[in-house]
């Protein structure tokens, strides 16, 4: 079967740095996708890998690694309004988005 | 600006009675996806449009059904809404299957 594992909540501190790492097994690779969802409300998208490496975009970076079915969310800087979950998606061969189930992120003063 | 719209944001339904969800969107994108997600679970795919062609998944219960009626609108029909029916739904457009997903802000659906 398809799988996507995160740790299900993550503490950390305003203005700290926070690694939230995903870990996927699926039927093909077609690229990962990280979204942040506050709570009540929809993903928004964050970031896309498709080749191994690190994908660095403000605050947030995206690392990716196929051989080990690994990737992470960096979030620098921490900021209160980063309190939020954090989805991993896999696009497997055909094309379907795999979910995680999300890491909550609580930010604390 | 481009969007992806839901309607109601919240609704309120009873034990069987129907309910209709809206989608709308100004991107102009090909596919539309309907999602069920309840608290603290990945978002779960309901079915999906290309253009005109549907796809159901094969877990989608019967209960569930969907319309399309032109690029633009994309409806989430619950025709006899149960109590493990209540959820966030979540309407998602990219242009193709290869392209990101855009979700709109999501219905949030109650059953009593």
């Amino acid at each position: 079967g398809q799988n996507i594992d995160q740790p299900t909540e993550m503490t950390a501190t305003e203005g700290a740095i926070v690694q939230i790492n995903c870990t996927y097994q699926t039927s093909g690779f077609n690229g990962l996708f990280w979204y942040q969802q506050h709570a009540g409300e929809a993903p928004t998208f964050l970031s896309y890998n498709v080749l191994d490496g690190l994908e660095e975009k403000g605050r947030f970076s995206s690392f990716l690694s196929r051989s080990k079915g690994y990737s992470y969310l960096l979030l620098k800087e921490l900021q209160m309004k980063d309190s939020a979950s954090y989805l991993c998606a896999v696009r497997d061969s055909n094309y379907q988005l795999i979910w995680g189930a999300g890491t909550k992120l609580i930010i604390k003063p | 600006d481009a969007m992806v719209i839901q309607n109601p944001r919240y609704q309120v339904t009873q034990f069987g009675k129907p309910v209709t969800l809206s989608c709308s969107q100004t991107l102009n994108h090909n596919v539309m996806y309907w999602y069920q997600q309840k608290s603290s679970q990945a978002p779960k795919l309901l079915f999906h449009y290309y253009d005109k062609d549907f796809n159901n998944e094969a877990d989608t219960p019967d209960n569930f059904q969907s319309r399309r009626p032109n690029t633009s609108f994309c409806f989430l029909d619950i025709r006899s809404p149960g109590l493990g029916d209540a959820a966030m739904y979540l309407c998602a457009t990219s242009r193709d299957f290869t392209d990101t997903q855009y979700f709109g802000p999501g219905t949030r659906l109650t059953v009593l």
